[in-house]
Formats: structure tokens, C-alpha cells, sequence
């Protein structure tokens, strides 16, 4: 069965410094991996994906995401972060044992910058 | 465009009411989503639709009946809700299952409160 996991429910992390939401996952045969953000009272905004390819996934906001295939790893990084960085932050898989278009979420981690 | 667009935004209901949850997108996605979500806690799949048919019913209440009317819409009707059913119900779209830039694409969501 596929599935991934968010290690840590909150990070913090100060405003200019690197970070790094962690994320591995579970899957037989390739995977298909995504990250996902959501702001308070807001849907969830597609961040950056990974298919095939390159390992380092550049997405929106300046975010990036290197996939490790050795560790099972999808870590979400920034170089420099922003209290706006400041929401939920979902890792997910596609169900490849479903016929239709489902995706598995993590159980989420809370970033939050400080000024 | 990548707007899936949920009305109403916020919706109070009694156990005893009808009432429906409306999604609309126009980026030509054949897949559509209905997801329950609880405070801090991941987005739940519900329903999937694939071609206006429905796909995936996750084991979901009859109290929920969904409806895809044509490609663009779906709805989500409820009735003789539970309080435990509060929630923020998301909608999402994609291009169904196979289709390489099948990223799921989601409303602001509805907040429901059942009283």
C-alpha cells in the first residue's frame, strides 16, 4: 500500500534561514510525489511535483523538493524563508493501486517563521 | 485559470435541513473531488468522479449524496447532518488517471457547521 509520512507535526524555524520539511513515503514501483500548501481558511495550493527526472524539483514561492530514492525521501526546502512561508504543509503520493486519480496526503506539518 | 471555485463559503445548518454544496471549474478537467476536512488534520477523500461518473465512494454516509451534473460541476447534497460532521469541505479537480500533469487543482472550501 502506498503512503507517506510527515515526521514532525511543527517546524520553526527564522525568517532569512533555511528550511526543511521532511517527508518519506512508501510505495511499490515508481512514485509519484507532491507537496501541498494550505493557508487558514484556504484550499490547498500545488506546490511542486515530482514524475520522473531530475531529483531537485523547483516549484512555486522559491520552495524546492529533492527526491532521495535510496532514503524514500521527498524533503520540501527553501533557501531563505519568509513569514509568509507561515501554513500547513502537505506531502502526498498518487494510489497507484487506483484506477482513479487519488493521492494520499501525509498528516501535515506546520511551519511556522518567525520575524 | 486554475480556479475551482466552491459557493457557499460558509454554511450553519440544523440536523434537520437539505441543503448543497456547489464546485465549478473551467480548466477542462474530466476528474472532480470531494474532500472532508477537520482542524489540523489532512483533507479525506470522499467522492470521485471520472468522466461524470462516480469512481470512488470512500464508505461515506448516505447523508451525503453526490452529483455531477456535466463536466464543470459538481455538487455535494446533504441532509440530516451530525454536529460531527462539521468540517471544511474542498472541492478539487485533474485530469483523470493516466494523464501525466494530473495535479489535483482545489476550491477555497466550504466551512460547514451543523448545529
Amino acid at each position: 500500500a502506498q503512503s507517506v509520512a510527515q515526521p514532525e507535526d511543527q517546524v520553526n524555524v527564522a525568517e532569512g534561514n533555511p528550511l526543511t520539511v521532511k517527508c518519506t513515503y512508501s510505495v511499490s514501483g515508481n512514485p509519484y510525489l507532491f507537496w501541498y500548501v494550505q493557508y487558514p481558511n484556504r484550499g490547498l495550493q500545488f506546490l511542486l511535483k515530482y514524475i520522473t527526472g531530475d531529483n531537485l524539483v523547483k516549484g512555486s514561492y522559491g520552495f524546492e523538493a529533492e527526491f532521495n530514492k535510496s532514503q524514500t525521501s521527498f524533503h520540501l526546502k527553501k533557501p531563505s524563508a519568509l513569514v509568509s512561508d507561515s501554513a500547513l504543509y502537505f506531502c502526498a503520493v498518487r494510489d497507484m493501486s487506483s484506477s482513479a486519480s487519488k493521492i494520499i496526503f501525509g498528516s501535515g506539518t506546520r511551519l511556522s517563521i518567525r520575524p | 485559470d486554475t480556479e475551482v471555485t466552491q459557493t457557499p463559503k460558509h454554511l450553519v445548518m440544523g440536523m434537520t435541513n437539505k441543503k448543497s454544496l456547489k464546485c465549478e471549474q473551467h480548466m477542462g478537467h474530466r476528474a472532480m473531488y470531494w474532500y472532508k476536512q477537520k482542524a489540523k488534520k489532512p483533507p479525506e477523500l470522499m467522492f470521485v468522479y471520472s468522466y461524470e461518473k462516480l469512481s470512488i465512494n470512500e464508505s461515506v454516509p448516505s447523508r451525503f449524496s453526490p452529483e455531477c451534473p456535466n463536466s464543470s460541476l459538481l455538487n455535494l447534497h446533504l441532509h440530516a447532518l451530525q454536529p460531527e460532521d462539521s468540517a471544511l469541505y474542498l472541492c478539487a479537480s485533474s485530469q483523470p488517471f493516466g494523464e501525466a500533469k494530473n495535479i489535483q487543482y482545489f476550491g477555497a472550501g466550504t466551512r460547514l457547521s451543523v448545529l
